[in-house]
């Protein structure tokens, strides 16, 4: 069964650097693309980027609004990817879902973490 | 201001069919596959359809998806008072290299 949890998420000031991670399970990491979702708090769904898998070069995308700022990363041994935030925004406080394809022929995001909620305040 | 259009919210009473829509343009829903989520309050979304008009297993065939140009709609036949939450589409968009998503209706039903 696939199951992704997130951790890392907390308060941190505006200007500051949070690690997010997501460990996966119940499935040949390597294989797949992941996602992070965000949603801030009564708003509407978000992308954040994404890592390709092994056969696509690990190669990462980004949403416009946190390109140079974050940055996806995986560790395929332990079955885990990160988002490293920096300089970090009021606007990016949002609970951070990763997310997987049910299959990777119809990129559909259909497994879902139970997100973890990343607070940005002074 | 959402890449998607939806609007905010709609509802229907038990029994009833409605309709979302979902309007894009030529980068993203003219020329990709629209899915659907589904969220209930403090849970994940759930993917209620996946190109255009796909069920995952386990989803009821009461919810079905469209598509034509550059607009797409999720429709919900024999409305039950559980389908009440908030629902989303999405699509990859060319233009901006990403995935975007609607801003959200929210299904009250009454």
């Amino acid at each position: 069964e696939v199951h992704l949890v997130e951790s890392g998420g907390g308060l941190v000031q505006p200007g500051g650097s949070l690690r997010l991670s997501c460990a996966a399970s119940g499935f040949i990491f390597s294989d797949h693309y992941m996602d992070w979702v965000r949603q801030a708090p009564g708003k509407g769904l978000e992308w954040v980027g994404r890592s390709k898998n092994k056969a696509d070069s690990y190669t990462t995308e980004y949403a416009a609004s946190v390109k140079g700022r974050f940055t996806i990363s995986r560790d395929d041994s332990k079955k885990s990817v990160y988002l490293q935030m920096n300089s970090l925004k009021t606007e990016d406080t949002a609970v951070y879902y990763c997310t997987r394809a049910i299959s990777e022929t119809t990129r559909a995001m259909g497994y879902w973490g139970q997100g973890t909620l990343v607070t940005v305040s002074s | 201001q959402s890449v998607l259009t939806q609007p905010p919210s709609t509802s229907g009473t038990p029994g009833q069919r409605v309709t979302i829509s979902c309007s894009g343009s030529s980068s993203n829903i003219g020329n990709n596959y629209v899915y659907w989520y589904q969220q209930f309050p403090g849970t994940a979304p759930k993917l209620l359809i996946y190109r255009n008009n796909q069920r995952p297993s386990g989803v009821p065939d009461r919810f079905s998806g469209s598509k034509s140009g550059t607009s797409a709609s999720l429709a919900i036949s024999g409305l039950r008072s559980e389908d009440e939450a908030d629902y989303y589409c999405a699509a990859w968009d060319d233009s901006l290299s990403g995935r975007v998503f609607g801003g959200g209706t929210k299904l009250t039903v009454l």
